[in-house]
């Protein structure tokens, strides 16, 4: 079946490092991939996005390249922020005519110290 | 707030007793999926509803679970005769219409205990 695996974490980064959050995914058919964010007792927020191989997803700051080759959409920040600290679930959805279920994986938690 | 609306945000059941959450959808949206974070998990898909149609229902249990979104109201899952291991944050999301391409936004969830 399809399935995303993502770094185990914390991720514990001093203000103003790099960021990378490695995902990558197994999928039956070809895949509409996403990152999204979830602060401390909220929803999940959508981060970005990317609906074809090589396409490249970002928002503030972030960034994630779909790399069918290595069927992966690792998480990108340059300078992260104290207010970046949360807990990011990388997600897929096949580009199907019907159910557009997603698929998380288990999460990683990013805490940034100052 | 034009937001996926949830409510209650906590929810507390003894074992046995019946839970109902309620999921308003984003203005616009007709699709509606629930997923249910365990502590410290990801999120796991239930089901996937249209206005009066259930489209895709393989991550619901079996048993004592069943949802609904009808034609007037909000979506409704219910849950009967709870257990300790339904203790979760129970999410709704809300899409315009189907297809990958349309992202699903989401409530801030029902958190669900069992004494």
């Amino acid at each position: 079946g399809d399935s995303v695996t993502q770094m185990e974490g914390p991720v514990t980064l001093s203000e103003e490092a790099f960021l990378t959050i490695n995902c990558t995914y197994t999928a039956t058919g070809y895949p509409s991939l996403f990152w999204y964010v979830q602060y401390p007792g909220e929803g999940l927020q959508l981060l970005l996005k990317a609906t074809k191989a090589d396409d490249k997803g970002s928002n503030k700051g972030f960034e994630a390249t779909y790399r069918k080759e290595t069927t992966s959409f690792h998480l990108e920040k340059g300078s992260v922020q104290v207010s970046d600290s949360a807990v990011y679930f990388c997600a897929l959805t096949l580009n199907t005519g019907t159910a557009s279920k997603l698929t998380f994986g288990t999460g990683t938690r990013l805490q940034v110290t100052l | 707030n034009a937001g996926v609306m949830q409510n209650p945000r906590h929810l507390v059941r003894r074992r046995g007793q019946e839970a109902r959450l309620r999921c308003s959808p984003m203005k616009g949206h007709s699709h509606v999926y629930w997923y249910r974070q365990l502590p410290e998990e990801g999120l796991k898909f239930m089901v996937y509803l249209q206005k009066e149609n259930i489209i895709d229902e393989s991550g619901m249990p079996k048993e004592r679970f069943s949802a609904e979104f009808p034609k007037e109201g909000p979506s409704i899952l219910r849950i009967q005769q709870v257990v300790r291991g339904d203790s979760a944050a129970y999410f709704c999301a809300s899409s315009p219409a189907q297809g990958s391409y349309q992202p699903q936004h989401f409530g801030d969830g029902t958190r669900l205990s069992i004494l």
